[in-house]
């Protein structure tokens, strides 16, 4: 298994800030996702991160608007920018661990976002 | 492009009894996730289903996929008001496309006593 935390675990921003997510896992990962779930929705991949190249993003997702990072095989942050109130939303970042045969998709704690 | 749907979105049940949601995906997948989710807490991974007639069981909880129908089930077996909770079918896209998750809609469970 994989035990994720993320930071912070929620916050109430303002419109037109920026906030910054993280992630930390505790083994290396190649790949680590970005998902978002927006009330009472269900979860929608905003982007695959990997380590040492750009994140891809999905359909309707943009870099300007969630820049991500991936410094090393353990960590990850996933900024949401020039925020909205439509970006009011829980966070959650996500890890494949097991090797592609026995893998199993672990989700963190999620972060749970407020934008007034 | 993938599309999951779930069915019931809401399952309203009985303690004691047995039920089934349903998880239909529209493209080939060689991998199938359940999920449970409870009232403002992240996802629990419950099973991973990988080849034609897997079928997990865990507890009161059972699941099965068939590749060809595009179809997996989780049958819930005398239910108890610890399963309220929302559960969610997961398809990996494969491919090009492994480890990227579509969700369904979730289907919203209550047990009632």
């Amino acid at each position: 298994s994989a035990v994720i935390s993320q930071k912070p675990s929620r916050d109430i921003c303002q419109r037109g800030t920026s906030l910054t997510i993280q992630c930390q896992v505790d083994s290396q990962v190649t790949m680590m996702f970005w998902y978002r779930q927006q009330p009472g929705q269900s979860l929608t991949l905003i982007a695959t991160a990997n380590q040492g190249s750009e994140a891809t993003y999905e359909s309707g997702f943009v870099i300007d608007k969630f820049p991500i990072s991936r410094p090393n095989l353990t960590f990850s942050t996933l900024t949401v920018s020039n925020m909205s109130p439509e970006d009011s939303s829980i966070y959650l970042c996500s890890v494949g661990v097991g090797g592609r045969v026995g893998e199993t998709q672990y989700f963190g704690p999620g972060t749970r976002l407020l934008v007034l | 492009e993938l599309k999951v749907e779930q069915n019931p979105l809401f399952l309203s049940m009985q303690e004691g009894k047995n039920y089934t949601i349903y998880c239909n995906y529209s493209t080939t997948s060689d991998r199938l996730y359940w999920y449970r989710q409870d009232p403002g807490k992240s996802l629990e991974s419950l099973f991973v289903l990988l080849s034609n007639g897997a079928v997990k069981q865990e507890g009161r909880l059972m699941a099965s996929l068939d590749t060809k129908a595009r179809l997996s089930t989780l049958h819930i077996t005398a239910a108890v008001h610890d399963l309220s909770a929302t559960y969610f079918c997961a398809v990996d896209g494969g491919g090009t496309s492994y480890g990227k998750l579509t969700f369904g809609q979730g289907t919203i469970l209550t047990v009632h006593p």
